[in-house]
C-alpha cells in the first residue's frame, strides 16, 4: 500500500450522522494533515496533527493519530449537506519533509 | 488569507500544442508545487520549486517543464501536449519549513484533443 491511504474510498451517510474516515501511512511522520476538496475545485486545509499529539478538535472535526498503528482518523460530527466532498490525508515524512497525499475518501451526505 | 490563483479554470488544446499553465500566490511563500489529479490515482507531484529559479522533479515530470522567474509565480509548461495529459492540474504553495501546510489554487481542467 502507498503512504497515506484513506479508507473507505467512498462513504454515504444521512445528514446529521457522524462520518469517520481513516488514513494509514507507512513511514515515520512529522505531522499528518487533512484536506477537503469540493467537486472540481482545489484542496482546502482542514486540520493538522503532529506526531506527538493523539487528538485534535476543530469545530465539528476531530482527528486522532495512533503512531504505533501508523493510522489516523477524521470524524465529522453532525454532518451537513455542505460536507459532501472528497477528503484527503497528507503525511509529512520525517526523513525528507516530503508531503504525500492519499487518494481520498468521497463523502456524500444524503438529505 | 492565502490566495493562490491559476490562469484558467478550463482549457482545451490540441495534440502537439505548447501549453502554459500559470499559478500566482500572494503570500510570499517560498515553496510552490504542481500536481495533476486523475480519478483513482489521487494527487501526483509533477514539479516543485523552493526558490526563484530553482526546481525539483516530482514523481511524474516526463513531458512537463516549469519556470519560476519570480517568487510569486510558478508556470507549468507542456512542451507538446498529448491526450494522456488530459487531467486536472493543481498548483499549491507553502512556507519553507515544517509543517508544510499547502494552499491550493482552484485547479485547471485541461483537455487535450
Amino acid at each position: 500500500s502507498q503512504q497515506g491511504e484513506e479508507d473507505p474510498q467512498a462513504l454515504s451517510i444521512q445528514e446529521g450522522e457522524n462520518a469517520t474516515m481513516n488514513c494509514s501511512y507507512k513511514t515515520s511522520i512529522n505531522n499528518l494533515q487533512w484536506y477537503r476538496q469540493n467537486s472540481g475545485r482545489g484542496l482546502v486545509h482542514l486540520i493538522l496533527i503532529r506526531s506527538n499529539e493523539r487528538e485534535k478538535h476543530s469545530g465539528r472535526l476531530r482527528v486522532t493519530l495512533d503512531t504505533s498503528k501508523k493510522s489516523s482518523s477524521l470524524l465529522i460530527t453532525a454532518s451537513r449537506a455542505a460536507d459532501t466532498a472528497s477528503y484527503f490525508c497528507a503525511s509529512v515524512l520525517n526523513r525528507d519533509d516530503k508531503i504525500i497525499f492519499g487518494k481520498g475518501t468521497r463523502l456524500h451526505i444524503l438529505p | 488569507d492565502v490566495k493562490v490563483t491559476q490562469s484558467s479554470r478550463y482549457l482545451v488544446k490540441r495534440t502537439g500544442e505548447k501549453v502554459f499553465l500559470e499559478c500566482v500566490q500572494d503570500m510570499d511563500h517560498e515553496n510552490m508545487f504542481w500536481y495533476r489529479q486523475d480519478p483513482g490515482l489521487g494527487l501526483r507531484l509533477i514539479y516543485f520549486s523552493y526558490d526563484v529559479k530553482m526546481k525539483e522533479k516530482g514523481d511524474i515530470p516526463e513531458g512537463y517543464s516549469v519556470s519560476r522567474e519570480k517568487k510569486e509565480r510558478f508556470s507549468l509548461i507542456l512542451e507538446s501536449a498529448s491526450t494522456n495529459q488530459t487531467s486536472m492540474y493543481l498548483c499549491a504553495s507553502s512556507l519553507t519549513g515544517l509543517p508544510y501546510t499547502q494552499y491550493f489554487g482552484p485547479g485547471t481542467r485541461l483537455t487535450v484533443l
